[in-house]
């Protein structure tokens, strides 16, 4: 009930391409839909992150697409670059509560030049 | 200001020591949640403290690990007789408010190496 499944494991793209996260729920209880931006050996930062109440939600190259009935959401990363190396991670939570969240098991994305 | 100091970051320890990790919180911070990242794995939730309260332990291991957010200086992960097991990367993260409407900000984190 509490898991959040992500995919793919490791994604390569090309430089300009546009990089596809996806991830799926299982609770129906979860309202709040970070994703986060890891660097190798460093702690994950905040990305963007979405409410159901919107089906869409942009910054930048960032973009995310929630499907509530098939409790679905997606990273979108248009003209993806290099410096977007990085894991990725999806995760899920309460907003009534706090910064508990469940993590997706993360995407490694390359972008080669 | 500086971000979420956390400290060692790495740590070595044999079989059956303790290990004890640090994570001070951005200042004004009053709120800390630590994490437990496995290879190739995504985080999960342990604890979340407030200063000087341990407001949900869900995700602790009911043996061995304790945490501690004190009124002065910074919180504390203890694990007693570590095992192999144990070995993964720690993070802690710290906010203002306990709410999701403002954001956690998350330490480099310790990457603790039982042997």
């Amino acid at each position: 009930q509490q898991q959040v499944k992500q995919s793919p494991q490791s994604l390569i793209v090309q430089k300009g391409g546009i990089s596809i996260i996806n991830c799926a729920y299982e609770n129906t209880a979860f309202d709040y839909f970070p994703w986060y931006q890891q660097f190798p050996g460093k702690g994950p930062a905040l990305l963007i992150a979405i409410r159901p109440d919107v089906s869409e939600k942009k910054e930048g190259r960032f973009t995310i697409s929630f499907n509530k009935s098939a409790k679905q959401f997606s990273l979108h990363i248009m003209d993806s670059q290099p410096g977007d190396s990085a894991t990725y991670f999806c995760a899920a939570g309460l907003s009534g509560g706090y910064q508990k969240v469940t993590f997706g098991t993360g995407t490694k994305l390359q972008v080669i030049p | 200001n500086a971000g979420v100091m956390q400290n060692p970051r790495h740590l070595v320890r044999r079989r059956g020591q303790e290990a004890r990790l640090r994570c001070s919180p951005m200042k004004g911070h009053s709120h800390v949640y630590w994490y437990r990242q496995l290879p190739e794995e995504g985080l999960k939730f342990m604890v979340y403290l407030q200063k000087e309260n341990i407001i949900d332990e869900s995700g602790m291991p009911k043996e061995r690990f304790s945490a501690e957010f004190p009124k002065e200086g910074p919180s504390i992960l203890r694990i007693q007789q570590v095992v192999r097991g144990d070995s993964a990367a720690y993070f802690c993260a710290s906010s203002p408010q306990g709410g999701l409407d403002t954001e956690a900000f998350f330490g480099q984190g310790t990457r603790l190496t039982v042997v």
